[in-house]
């Protein structure tokens, strides 16, 4: 069965510290994977997205890393920012098939001061 | 400002009633995704369309149809409204196909009494 599991479901963090949030997902055969930021009421941003012979790639302060043998992605921020505080989606696409697309249901991150 | 546009941005209506949502992609892109996010759930893939026509399906209830026009535009059908309908309604649009990356738009509220 095709899933996608996130973990933590929630975090809170104080500003200016790290993080890093986890992505394993069973999808195969696998196609990429992304991270997408999303703030409440509004539509998902992209951060990264990563095909099976990248297993790293930056954005800002947003890095993921990928382990296609291990099927595990993470998502590290560093410095975090107020505006750091969002859902954060892995999406995981499959190579084959109709319905390619997979969803994690998100980890919930506020950053407090 | 991801350059999707998707109307109108709020929609109240009344159950068995039926509402078409609608989406603008961004100049040069092909690709029109929609998805159902309900309240504190994670993004439920509905349907995808390429260049006008239907490239892959996902959770998208019989209740619900979608078609992209010439122009690229695409519209989201629902019908038969439930209150469990209720959701934020998605529009993404990429250039191509699954490896490229998805710009989302604002989203439509939909709420159903």
């Amino acid at each position: 069965k095709n899933q996608v599991e996130q973990s933590p479901q929630s975090l809170i963090i104080l500003e200016g510290k790290n993080c890093t949030l986890q992505c394993n997902y069973t999808v195969s055969p696998f196609s990429n994977l992304r991270w997408y930021k999303q703030d409440t009421g509004r539509g998902p941003v992209s951060l990264t997205i990563m095909t099976f012979s990248e297993n790293t790639k930056s954005n800002g302060r947003y890095t993921a890393t990928l382990d296609a043998d291990t099927k595990q992605s993470s998502l590290h921020i560093t410095a975090s920012q107020l505006s750091d505080s969002a859902s954060y989606i892995c999406v995981v696409s499959k190579e084959t098939g109709a319905n390619n697309l997979f969803f994690g249901t998100g980890t919930r991150l506020t950053v407090i001061p | 400002d991801s350059g999707v546009t998707q109307t109108p941005k709020h929609l109240i209506t009344a159950t068995g009633q039926r509402v078409t949502l609608r989406c603008s992609p961004r100049s040069g892109d092909l690709s029109v995704y929609w998805y159902q996010q309900s309240l504190d759930q994670g993004l439920q893939f509905l349907i995808q369309y390429y260049n006008g026509e239907e490239r892959a399906k996902g959770n998208i209830l019989e209740r619900f149809s979608a078609q992209q026009f010439p122009d690229l535009h695409s519209e989201l059908n629902l019908s038969s409204l439930e209150l469990g309908d209720s959701a934020l309604y998605f529009c993404a649009s990429s250039l191509a196909g699954k490896g490229d990356t998805q710009y989302f738009g604002p989203g439509t509220r939909l709420t159903v009494l």
